[in-house]
C-alpha cells in the first residue's frame, strides 16, 4: 500500500529534550516536506526537500532541522523543543513534477 | 506573496443538502494550482480535488466540484447531497508558479458539520 508513515504519532516531552519525528514514504517520491498545523493558522511549511541531500527552509523553520540522506526518509529534528512547538506535524510527499501532496497521518507533539 | 482566505470558520448543513465552502486566493503568478483537502476528526489529510489555473473546465470528482472563478480569484468547493461522513475540517490550498512551486499555502480551514 502506498503510504507516508510518521512516528511517533503522539508524544509528550519536556522543554529541551531533543527529539526526532521520522517520516518514510514507499512511493519513490522525489519531493518531501514537513508542515505544522495550529488552530486558526492552517498548515504552514517547515522544511522541504527536492531530492536526496537537497533541503530548504519553508515558512517556519526556526527550531527545526531536517536531513535527507535517503530518498524514502525525511526526519524532522527538534534539537531543543520549546512549548511553542506544541503542534500537529505532518510529513508529505509527491512526485518531483507536480500533483497533490500525499500526507502522513500526523504526529501530535506536546512540549511541557 | 501567496495567500488563501477561508472566511467561514464553521458551517452547519442539513444532511442531503448541497454545501459550498468558500475560498479566495491571492497570487501574482499566472500558473498555479488549487487544491482542497478534507481532515476528519481522526486527523489525516485527504486530497479531494485539484484545479489548474489554465483549466477551462471546473474540476469534478464524484460529489465534489470546484467552482473556479479566475477573475474573482475564488475556488469554492461544492459538495452535493451531503452525508454525515462529510463532517470534517476542509482546507483550501494553493501551489504557485516558479517561486511558490515548492509549497502548498493553506487557508485557515472551515469546519463543516452535517446534521441528520
Amino acid at each position: 500500500e502506498a503510504q507516508v508513515t510518521q512516528n511517533p504519532r503522539y508524544l509528550i516531552t519536556v522543554t529541551g529534550k531533543k527529539l526526532t519525528v521520522t517520516c518514510s514514504q514507499n512511493m519513490n517520491h522525489e519531493y518531501m516536506s514537513w508542515y505544522r498545523q495550529d488552530p486558526g493558522l492552517g498548515l504552514r511549511q517547515i522544511y522541504y526537500s527536492m531530492n536526496v541531500e537537497v533541503t530548504d527552509k519553508g515558512d517556519v523553520p526556526e527550531g527545526y532541522k531536517v536531513s535527507r540522506k535517503e530518498k524514502r526518509n525525511f526526519p524532522l529534528i527538534l534539537e531543543s523543543p520549546s512549548p511553542n512547538q506544541t503542534s500537529l506535524y505532518f510529513c508529505a510527499s509527491r512526485p518531483g513534477g507536480a500533483g497533490e501532496l500525499f500526507f502522513g497521518e500526523g504526529s501530535r507533539l506536546t512540549v511541557l | 506573496a501567496q495567500k488563501i482566505t477561508q472566511t467561514q470558520p464553521g458551517m452547519f448543513v442539513q444532511e442531503k443538502e448541497a454545501v459550498t465552502l468558500d475560498c479566495t486566493y491571492d497570487t501574482s503568478d499566472q500558473s498555479y494550482g488549487l487544491f482542497w483537502y478534507k481532515q476528519p476528526s481522526s486527523g489525516e489529510m485527504i486530497f479531494l480535488i485539484y484545479q489548474g489555473s489554465y483549466d477551462e473546465q471546473n474540476a469534478t470528482e464524484g460529489r465534489y466540484s470546484l467552482n473556479f472563478q479566475k477573475a474573482r480569484k475564488s475556488a469554492n468547493l461544492v459538495i452535493s447531497a451531503s452525508q454525515l461522513g462529510d463532517s470534517a475540517m476542509y482546507f483550501c490550498a494553493m501551489r504557485g508558479g516558479i517561486q511558490g512551486a515548492q509549497k502548498l499555502v493553506f487557508g485557515q480551514g472551515t469546519r463543516l458539520t452535517i446534521n441528520p
